[in-house]
């Protein structure tokens, strides 16, 4: 079952610009959106999360968007830098149980 | 800053044989986690521990699978009979409620010949 699709398995940005990642859902009980970020030969990390009762939360650089009604959540990276380089994953849950995580999205940063 | 560490890093075993995975969580976790991830696949719920006991399970939590806090520290995960798909990364989380983000570890590749 796949509660969670990021469908783009791969990005390529410049420098400097936007990194739009996307993951959309299917189970409109998740409450509780996350993105990690991982590295080869490391554990996932945490980057930033949301509240379903919110619509943005912004962290520095990062920022993450959720649309409810469309069931979509994006994360948005600004300025892009070389070192954002890494698989990112989004992930869900229903609030107390077990996450629930994309396939990831290789973001490449071109210098 | 505390991270949350896993042992051995690499684990080569033949078909059949036990093995134990070892983590040790951050020290005031008291939420603990089993996460693997196939090659090339997504992320994957194991098992969540709390309190001596496992609270939730995913289905590939069979009875091969089992968990176990020995200790105030580790936190262990043991496939009795390993089969060539339980190849994969398998990533050990805690967090200090079940409501926050969890802190993953660095993972130990497990490879079944």
């Amino acid at each position: 079952d796949q509660q969670v699709k990021q469908n783009s398995p791969s990005l390529s940005v410049q420098e400097g610009r936007i990194s739009i990642l996307n993951c959309d859902y299917t189970n409109s009980m998740f409450d509780y959106f996350l993105w990690y970020k991982k590295y080869p030969a490391e554990g996932p990390t945490f980057l930033i999360s949301i509240s379903s009762i919110k619509d943005k939360n912004e962290d520095g650089r990062f920022t993450v968007f959720l649309n409810k009604s469309a069931k979509h959540l994006s994360l948005h990276i600004v300025p892009s830098q070389p070192g954002d380089s890494a698989v990112y994953f989004c992930a869900a849950r229903i609030t107390g149980n077990q996450f629930y995580f994309g396939t990831g999205t290789s973001l490449t940063v071109i210098p | 800053e505390p991270e949350v560490t896993q042992t051995p890093s690499h684990q080569v075993t033949q078909m059949g044989q036990e093995v134990i995975l070892r983590c040790v969580p951050i020290s005031n976790h008291l939420y603990f986690y089993w996460y693997r991830q196939i090659l090339g696949q997504k992320v994957e719920f194991l098992v969540s521990f709390y309190n001596n006991e496992i609270s939730e399970k995913s289905e590939i939590f069979d009875d091969q699978f089992s968990v176990e806090r020995p200790d105030g520290s580790n936190f262990t995960l043991k496939i009795r009979s390993t089969k060539l798909e339980d190849s994969a990364m398998y990533f050990c989380a805690s967090s200090d409620n079940r409501y926050n983000e969890q802190f993953f570890g660095p993972g130990t590749r497990l490879t079944v010949l």
